[in-house]
């Protein structure tokens, strides 16, 4: 099946610094990444839609300036968070679409196996 | 805003025994997918139903949907402790984002 690698697993960082999470689809291409956030025992919180070769489509309430969203290629997806502060301190997940697949099966998502970031 | 909500919020049962957890939606869908997280970990995508379809099966897993009602349900027959995880439960319409529910935290007791 299809795989999704994301990096780093966490992170603790100081509060003004910025992170960098990477999303790989690493056997396949996806045309389409999605950045969410989950708190603890909570559903996922879709951030932004990532196109490659496109701006990413923020949702609402989402600070485009402060989470920036790079999706440079087919296999790659980036989440900054820039001058990140303790509230922003989460767990990101992101998933991805097989360009390939057909019907239902271009409906799935795969996801990676999630970030957890501590802000102190 | 999250459109599915699934109930129980928590269900805790024994090994051996049938998990049931369903999922109500709001608007028209295309499909309904069940995922499955265990703790802090990414989803796992279970099954699709598309909405032409009432029931679909994949191993012991079995979900029916009812677009008149607008909801599904997720069956797990013979549950074994590794099953236990937080499902969900997603819709989406083609080509678009899907939408994810509350979620529903299985137990399975040894």
């Amino acid at each position: 099946g299809a795989v999704v690698s994301q990096h780093p697993s966490w992170v603790i960082c100081k509060s003004g610094t910025s992170v960098k999470i990477e999303c790989r689809s690493l056997d396949f291409q996806a045309t389409t990444m999605f950045w969410y956030r989950q708190f603890p025992k909570q559903s996922l919180m879709l951030m932004a839609t990532s196109n490659e070769g496109s701006k990413a489509t923020y949702e609402q309430g989402v600070e485009k300036d402060k989470f920036l969203i790079n999706h440079a290629s087919l296999t790659l997806s980036t989440l900054t968070v820039t001058s990140a502060h303790p509230e922003d301190s989460s767990f990101y997940i992101c998933s991805a679409r097989d360009r390939r697949g057909t019907g239902g099966d271009f409906e799935k998502l795969f996801f990676g196996s999630g970030t957890q970031l501590s802000v102190l | 805003s999250q459109q599915g909500e699934e109930d129980p919020q928590a269900l805790s049962i024994q090994e051996g025994e049938n998990a049931t957890m369903n999922c109500s939606y709001k608007t028209s869908i295309n499909n309904l997918q069940w995922y499955r997280q265990n703790s802090g970990r990414g989803l796992v995508h279970l099954i699709l139903i598309r909405s032409n379809e009432r029931e679909k099966h994949s191993g012991r897993l079995r979900v029916t949907l009812d677009t008149s009602k607008k909801s599904s349900s997720l069956l797990i027959t013979a549950s074994r402790a590794a099953d236990t995880a937080s499902y969900f439960c997603a819709t989406g319409t083609s080509g678009s984002r899907l939408t994810f529910g509350e979620g529903t935290q299985l137990t399975v007791n040894p």
